[in-house]
This record gives structure tokens, C-alpha cells and sequence, in this order.
């Protein structure tokens, strides 16, 4: 198993163009999250998705969407970019719902770059 | 809101050095926490959780539920503990159930 999957690895946008990000979480591993991380700061929670619903959202704009599909693998999605949105973007996969017994393994990330 | 602090971004020790990492929580439940790391060019993985009490290559972890703290340690430090260590804590309920909040990192590196 390759492991949490992410594409692309790198991407330069305009302001103001859309961009989607993908994942493809280890196999078996039904809850998605997707995380932002700024340089210099630790990762901050966008979604988390279990079984195809969200379950989880933190405190980002309604600019940011996700998706899960039936296979499991999952969309970001990030309308009208801001250069504010430059970023490494992680996605993480677990067998269940994330809590305290379970661990979430972790992609390489998606560098953004926003000019 | 929960937030974690990791008070130091840099921490410098000499191989075979006891070496501590910060990590202060503010949690309103009964806290679940964990530490990752980031090797160099490598993804970010788990390193323990607090909620089986493990050791893993060395490094333990307390939870202070008075001091709300839970740091990191290891007694002798070894060169290829030099990475990036995060303290993360996860929402174990509500709305935001799953989101694991996560410190802003503290570098350590240990010197020969």
C-alpha cells in the first residue's frame, strides 16, 4: 500500500481561478480530513468526511468545499483564490472517525502557490 | 475553542542530552492527545497518543490534566531525533467531532 495519496504535488494558481485538490486514502480507511498549513504554523482542520458525509468542519471560508466519493477518495475544492490561500494542503485518512485511539496517517501534501 | 501552545519553535540539544518538548493544551471535556513528527522530506506521522500510554523509540509523553500539559520527553537524545515534533489534540465530540487541532511545532535538533 502506497499510503494516503495526494495530486498534484505542486500548483501555481491566479487570483481568483479555482482549484481542486485530491486524495486517495489508504485502502480500507473510511474517514477523510483535509488540513491547511501555512509555513511556519502547524496544520490547521478544513473537513473531515466519514462514509461520504461531511462530519467536520472547521473555521474556514464558504470559498472551500469538499467531497467525498464512493471509493472513499476526496475532493478540496477552493473558489476566487486569495494569495492568503498559498499553502501546503494535507490530507489525512483513518479507519474510523478520528479520536483517541485512532490514528490519521498522512499525505505528502499539495504545495499551492497563489500569485 | 481548544488550543494548543508549544512554546518553543527551536530547541537545540547534544546527542545523549535529556531532551523536553512543550506542549500546554486548553480543552473544555476530557482531552485526547497525541504528538506527531516530520522527519526531513518525509510525511507527517504519529509518534504516541496518550490514551495508550506507549513508548516509542524512547520518547514519553504525560498527561497533566492540573497542569493541562503534555509534554514530550526522551532521557538520551539521539542525532536522528533531529525533526519537526507537533502536540495535537483531537475534538472527541460536537460539531467539529475528529479535528485534531495541532501546535505550531517545535524544530529540535540534536548535534553530535
Amino acid at each position: 500500500d502506497a499510503g494516503v495519496t495526494q495530486s498534484p504535488t505542486h500548483l501555481i494558481k491566479t487570483r481568483g481561478q479555482h482549484v481542486t485538490l485530491r486524495c486517495s486514502p489508504i485502502s480500507g480507511h473510511k474517514s477523510v480530513s483535509w488540513y491547511q498549513q501555512v509555513l511556519g504554523q502547524g496544520p490547521q482542520f478544513i473537513f473531515q468526511y466519514y462514509e461520504k458525509e461531511e462530519r467536520g468542519r472547521g473555521n474556514f471560508p464558504d470559498r472551500f468545499s469538499a467531497r467525498q466519493f464512493p471509493n472513499y477518495s476526496s475532493e478540496l475544492n477552493v473558489n476566487a483564490l486569495l494569495l492568503g490561500d498559498s499553502a501546503l494542503y494535507l490530507c489525512a485518512s483513518s479507519s474510523t472517525r478520528q479520536g483517541g485511539d485512532t490514528e490519521a496517517f498522512f499525505g505528502q501534501g499539495t504545495r499551492l502557490t497563489v500569485v | 475553542a481548544q488550543r494548543v501552545t508549544q512554546p518553543e519553535k527551536l530547541l537545540s540539544v547534544f546527542k545523549g542530552a535529556p531532551v523536553e518538548l512543550k506542549c500546554n493544551y486548553s480543552y473544555s471535556g476530557s482531552p485526547e492527545l497525541f504528538w506527531y513528527v516530520q522527519y526531513s522530506r518525509q510525511r507527517l506521522q504519529l509518534l504516541l497518543r496518550h490514551i495508550s500510554r506507549e513508548s516509542i523509540k524512547g520518547f514519553t509523553a504525560d498527561l497533566n490534566k492540573g497542569e493541562t500539559s503534555f509534554h514530550l520527553k526522551k532521557p538520551f537524545a539521539q542525532e536522528e531525533d533531529s525533526a519537526m515534533y507537533y502536540c495535537a489534540l483531537v475534538n472527541a465530540g460536537g460539531t467539529s467531532y475528529g479535528k485534531l487541532t495541532f501546535g505550531q511545532g517545535t524544530i529540535l535538533t540534536v548535534h553530535p
